[in-house]
C-alpha cells in the first residue's frame, strides 16, 4: 500500500526561487493537509483541503499557496523561497475529515533554502 | 487557538525501564486526543487515539495513555521500554466540533540505550 505519497523528498532553493511539492493519497481520503515540521515547534498546519474543491488556510500559510487539483492529488507551492521556509514538510490525509479521523502522513520532504 | 504541551523534550532510558511522557491542552470542550510515533527518518504513524469511553485507551506495541479530563491530560506510558522504542512521539489535539484542526505538541525525543 503506498498510502501518502511526496516529492520529492530532498530539495534545496535559493532565496527568492519557487517551487511546487507534490502529494498524492491512494486511500480515498476526502480531507488533505499540508504540514511544516520544525524543531521544537513540533507541527504547523499551513494549508488543508476538507473535500475536493475546496482549500484553508491553517496556521502558518503566509508565504505558501496550495492547489487541490483532485480527490487524490494536493499541492503545495512557494513562490518566492525564503530562508524562514527551511523545513521539514508532511502531507497528510484523513478518511472523513472529521476530528475522529486520525492522519496519515507522508514521509516528508526535507526543503533548504539558502 | 488550542496550545499543546509536551514537558519532556528529551528522555532518555535504559531499556526495561518505564516510561511516561506527558501532554497537556488548553481547550475546554470537548477534544479527540492522539499520540504519533515517528521512527528515525521515517513519517508520523498513529500509535493510539482517544475518542470517547474509557479514559484508558491501548495503543499498539504495548503502549497506553490516560486521559484525565479535570487535568486537560493525555499522559503516554509504557511499563518496559526497547531499544526499538527509540522515536520522537508527538501528542496531538482536535477540536470536535472544528473538525480539520489537529494541534501537535512539540514532541518529546526518546532514546532507550540498550
Amino acid at each position: 500500500n503506498a498510502g501518502v505519497t511526496q516529492t520529492p523528498k530532498f530539495q534545496v532553493l535559493k532565496t527568492g526561487q519557487s517551487m511546487t511539492l507534490q502529494c498524492a493519497q491512494d486511500m480515498n481520503h476526502n480531507s488533505m493537509y499540508w504540514y511544516r515540521q520544525d524543531p521544537g515547534m513540533g507541527l504547523r498546519l499551513i494549508y488543508y483541503s476538507a473535500s475536493e474543491g475546496t482549500t484553508d488556510k491553517g496556521e502558518v500559510p503566509n508565504g505558501y499557496n496550495v492547489s487541490r487539483l483532485n480527490k487524490r492529488e494536493f499541492s503545495l507551492r512557494l513562490e518566492s523561497a525564503a530562508p524562514s521556509q527551511t523545513s521539514v514538510y508532511f502531507c497528510a490525509s484523513s478518511e472523513r475529515g472529521t476530528s475522529e479521523s486520525p492522519l496519515h502522513f507522508g514521509n516528508g520532504t526535507r526543503l533548504t533554502v539558502t | 487557538a488550542q496550545s499543546v504541551s509536551q514537558h519532556n523534550h528529551h528522555v532518555i532510558l535504559s531499556e526495561a525501564a518505564s516510561l511516561e511522557l506527558g501532554c497537556n491542552y488548553s481547550y475546554g470542550g470537548t477534544v479527540n486526543l492522539f499520540w504519533y510515533v515517528q521512527y528515525p527518518g521515517q513519517h508520523l504513524q498513529l500509535l493510539l487515539k482517544y475518542f470517547s469511553g474509557d479514559p484508558l485507551v491501548k495503543g499498539i506495541k504495548g503502549f497506553e495513555a490516560e486521559f484525565i479530563k479535570s487535568k486537560f491530560s493525555f499522559n503516554l506510558r509504557k511499563p518496559s521500554v526497547q531499544w526499538s522504542d527509540t522515536a520522537e512521539y508527538f501528542c496531538a489535539v482536535s477540536e470536535a466540533y472544528n473538525f480539520n484542526k489537529f494541534y501537535f505538541g512539540s514532541g518529546t525525543k526518546l532514546n532507550v540505550k540498550p
